[in-house]
């Protein structure tokens, strides 16, 4: 069975400073990772995928995740964050070999200080 | 190219009515996938159609239904309705199923509050 979490409800960041969002994963085959941003009383937009190759992936907004294997974690970072990027922040996964339906994080919410 | 769109935006029911969700995909978009997002539960899968026909189906009760059109539209109904069924409804579309890797491309919800 195919899991995520996203072990903080809340992180708070003051702008200008690199932020981190966190994600960590349980599969039993290859899992296939992606996040999602959420502004107040909106849908969910797509930020980026790990499919397979470079650990590294950038997505949309200056905003990058980082697959680790052995840790089983995707988290997601931004060198320099926004007022803008207060939101909420979806982690979610699929178990290559299980279900097509993604299973989705709690959900963390990021608040970016002035 | 046009975003998946819902509607209605809004929605406000008292316990007992039966309400009805639609969901146009992006064009060319063929699966349609929708979830109920609240505060308690975070998002729960709800149910997919792919072509017509319900492919998956999440863990809800019979009062939730939906179903496909041959435009790739879709609706989702809720009959007896109850206070606990509030909620943000998305609806979701890609492609096609069965591939691990495709991305889901969300609406922007139907808030629902039930009185």
């Amino acid at each position: 069975a195919q899991s995520v979490a996203q072990p903080e409800d809340q992180v708070n960041v003051a702008e200008g400073n690199p932020l981190t969002v966190k994600c960590t994963y349980s599969v039993s085959g290859n899992p296939y990772l992606f996040w999602y941003v959420q502004y107040p009383n909106r849908g969910l937009q797509f930020l980026l995928k790990y499919i397979t190759g470079d650990n590294l992936v950038k997505g949309s907004y200056g905003f990058e995740a980082e697959f680790n294997k052995s840790q089983t974690s995707f988290h997601l970072k931004k060198p320099s964050a926004l007022v803008s990027d207060s939101a909420l922040y979806f982690c979610a996964v699929r178990d290559e070999g299980g279900s097509y339906i993604p299973t989705f994080g709690r959900g963390t919410s990021l608040i970016v200080h002035p | 190219k046009a975003g998946v769109t819902q509607t209605p935006r809004y929605l406000i029911k008292t316990r007992g009515q039966q309400v009805t969700l639609s969901c146009s995909p992006i064009s060319g978009h063929r699966s349609v996938s929708w979830y109920q997002q609240t505060p308690g539960q975070g998002l729960q899968f709800l149910f997919e159609y792919f072509s017509e026909t319900q492919r998956n189906k999440g863990n809800f009760p019979g009062r939730f239904s939906g179903r496909q059109f041959s435009n790739s539209r879709s609706e989702m109904n809720v009959s007896t309705l109850e206070l606990g069924d509030s909620a943000l409804y998305l609806c979701a579309s890609k492609v096609a199923g069965g591939n691990y890797q495709e991305t889901q491309y969300f609406g922007p919800g139907t808030r629902l509050l039930v009185l």
